[in-house]
């Protein structure tokens, strides 16, 4: 079965740095999502990009898909305090079933 | 901006015991799901449901889960006899339409002793 799976577990910056998150998958997908989950709080959608796009933004985030090595990078520009968070990336499964499968997460923290 | 609402936030049980969440997705949404997190752990699937029918379900749903949609608004998950390893937080989700953005409600942290 497909699986996300994000690299670091863990990273920790200073504000004002940029934060790379790694996300890599077994199996073919229509999308990848990255969601940010506060310490014990709710998921919060952040970017879907679709299997035939290749990079999409939204303010600081940076998204980059590549279908061909199965990995997905989520890059947070200029990081906040406000920043300190885990990200989970999910995908879909292409043939179908509507389920998205988390991976384990990257922790970030930006230190003031 | 429209939001997926759960309740309660927190949940003690006895283990044995009947527990219902409750989630009010948002009204445009059509398909719906349950997710839980165990604590330190990643986001599993539990069930997504679509016209009043459970589409796909993981083998963590077994015959102890229930889903419903009793009327226009609520969506809600059972667990009719609690168990000491369904202590989680579970997450109700919604999207317009299949392999969209699923939108996430709060969570209900429940916890079985």
């Amino acid at each position: 079965s497909q699986q996300g799976e994000e690299d670091p577990q863990a990273l920790s910056i200073q504000e004002g740095e940029n934060a790379t998150m790694n996300c890599s998958y077994k199996t073919s997908i229509n999308n990848l999502q990255w969601y940010r989950q506060n310490s014990g709080r709710g998921l919060v959608h952040l970017i879907l990009i679709r299997s035939n796009e290749r990079e999409k933004h939204s303010g600081r985030l940076r998204v980059t898909l590549d279908t061909s090595k199965k990995s997905s990078s989520l890059l947070i520009t200029a990081s906040r305090a406000a920043d300190t968070a885990s990200y989970f990336c999910a995908t879909d499964d292409w043939e179908g079933a509507q389920k998205l499968v988390f991976g384990q997460g990257t922790r970030l923290t930006i230190n003031p | 901006e429209p939001e997926v609402t759960q309740t309660p936030s927190h949940q003690v049980t006895q283990m044995g015991q009947e527990v219902i969440l409750r989630c009010v997705p948002i009204s445009n949404h059509l398909y719906f799901y349950w997710y839980r997190q165990i604590l330190g752990q990643k986001v599993e699937f539990l069930v997504s449901f679509y016209n009043n029918e459970i589409s796909e379900k993981s083998e963590i749903f077994d015959d102890q889960f229930s889903v419903e949609r009793p009327d226009g608004s609520n969506f809600t998950l059972k667990i009719r006899s609690t168990k000491l390893e369904d202590s989680a937080m579970y997450f109700c989700a919604g999207a317009s339409t299949p392999r969209e953005t699923q939108y996430f409600g709060p969570g209900t942290r429940l916890l079985v002793l």
